[in-house]
């Protein structure tokens, strides 16, 4: 089982670019989430998805849109890049909900420029 | 919301010597709380967590205890190896059911 995987792994961008970033999950899993990582920061919570077809904010949605068409994948997506987005971007899953276990991807470094 | 605080930000110790992780959390309600070890340039993997309805647990040299009374929950690994060097994050679950996590402990396990 590959778990969860993400590409890109690195992406730059200007300002006012769009993009999206893509996560699978080989694991069955009914929930999704996407997460931020800052310097200092911990891991913040951007987006999650409780099962296909579902999707619901985070502590940090602004600037961000997600979409969870299929199970297996969650897409991130960013419609007009700002500096402030440049972080690490991790996608995680779990089986159940946010009370257990979540399996981390490897992350996305996204800069904007 | 919950709001998680985590002490120290960066904790050196020595090989074989123990390393104590302490969290804060605001929300009464909050009822699981995981830690997180992310190695330099990797994911976060799980390595412990605890649920509110326990005050200790243990798995080989890491242990949590969990104070619900004084809302806070700690860390401890014994017999620190330079395999234990990274960062740790604890989190907290509130009763709206997301996921709060702190900002995260840099060890450094020096021999």
């Amino acid at each position: 089982n590959a778990g969860v995987t993400q590409t890109p792994k690195f992406r730059v961008l200007k300002t006012g670019q769009s993009m999206t970033l893509l996560c699978a999950q080989d694991m069955n899993h009914e929930y999704m989430y996407w997460y931020r990582q800052d310097p200092g920061m911990g891991l913040r919570l951007i987006h999650y998805s409780v099962g296909e077809g579902t999707t619901a904010k985070g502590e940090v949605p602004d600037g961000y849109n997600v979409s969870r068409l299929k199970k297996q994948n969650f897409l991130l997506g960013l419609e007009s890049a700002a500096p402030s987005q440049t972080s690490v971007y991790f996608c995680a899953s779990s089986y159940q909900g946010l009370s257990y276990e979540q399996y981390f991807g490897p992350g996305t470094r996204l800069t904007v420029t | 919301g919950e709001n998680v605080e985590q002490h120290p930000s960066t904790l050196s110790v020595q090989e074989g010597d123990s390393a104590v992780i302490k969290c804060t959390y605001s929300d009464s309600a909050s009822n699981y709380f995981p830690w997180y070890k992310q190695e330099l340039g990797k994911r976060p993997q799980l390595i412990i967590d605890i649920r509110s309805n326990v005050g200790e647990k243990k798995d080989q040299r890491i242990a949590v205890t969990l104070n619900k009374t004084a809302k806070h929950f700690s860390l401890h690994i014994t017999e620190t190896q330079p395999e234990d060097s990274a960062v740790y994050f604890c989190a907290a679950v509130d009763s709206w059911g997301k996921l709060q996590f702190g900002a995260g402990t840099q060890v450094v396990v020096t021999p």
